[in-house]
């Protein structure tokens, strides 16, 4: 069974880098038939998609984050990274790791991490 | 970026019930690429449907979506106590990928 796990600072001071890491297990980030990505929750509100990333390295991200996104693969430890900088109020969510099934057919986040609320404040 | 509008945003039903639940986007959308998530407090979203009307694996048979173009919509039959949640549609064929607002199903 898949399981994929958030980890990182819960508290991240304005003007700072938000950085989390997902933890993949039962599964390989590095087969071609998934790519990886992380989505976002403001409290209360919906879900925003902030990039994904591919077994090769390729990534894409939402344009309304890209200059401040980066997200990485760690194969030897089976774990991909979040890195957002310059992080403001508006950035404080639960953010999710999540998987993507690269197959026959295209399967968006079949499974997910639990989450975890980063809240930025000073 | 293809901006998806749910309605109702909340849907008031009784367990036993047909819930339809509607998604609508601002541009044509690939039915192989629109699926439907629920979200439970204090949850990580769950896949319910892709490709417009794919089950996801697990999911019962009361759930089911369809739709095509720019209308989707996902019904679920016979409303047990578990299904009260809120209910995203999301698109992935576009980039950015997206999500609607969500739809909050209430006893």
């Amino acid at each position: 069974q898949v399981q994929l796990q958030e980890s990182g600072p819960g508290l991240v001071k304005p003007s700072e880098t938000l950085s989390l890491t997902c933890t993949v297990s039962g599964g390989s980030v590095s087969l071609s038939s998934y790519y990886w990505g992380w989505i976002r929750q403001p409290p209360g509100k919906g879900l925003e998609w902030i990039g994904s990333i591919y077994y090769n390295g390729n990534t894409n991200y939402n344009p309304s984050l890209k200059s401040r996104v980066t997200i990485s693969l760690d194969t030897s430890n089976n774990q991909f990274s979040l890195k957002l900088s310059s992080v403001t109020a508006a950035d404080t969510a639960v953010y999710f790791c999540a998987r993507v099934v690269d197959g026959y057919v295209l399967i968006p986040f079949d499974y997910w991490g639990q989450g975890t609320l980063v809240t930025v404040s000073s | 970026e293809i901006v998806l509008t749910q309605s109702p945003g909340t849907l008031s039903l009784s367990p036993g019930e047909t819930a339809t639940l509607s998604c609508r986007a601002s541009q044509r959308i690939s039915s192989t690429y629109l699926a439907w998530f629920q979200q439970k407090p204090g949850q990580a979203p769950r896949l319910l449907i892709h490709a417009a009307s794919s089950r996801a694996t697990g999911i019962p048979d009361r759930f089911s979506g369809s739709g095509s173009g720019t209308d989707f919509t996902l019904t679920i039959s016979r409303l047990e106590p578990e299904d009260f949640a809120v209910y995203f549609c999301h698109q992935y064929g576009s980039l950015p990928w997206t999500f609607g607002q969500g739809t909050k199903l209430e006893i």
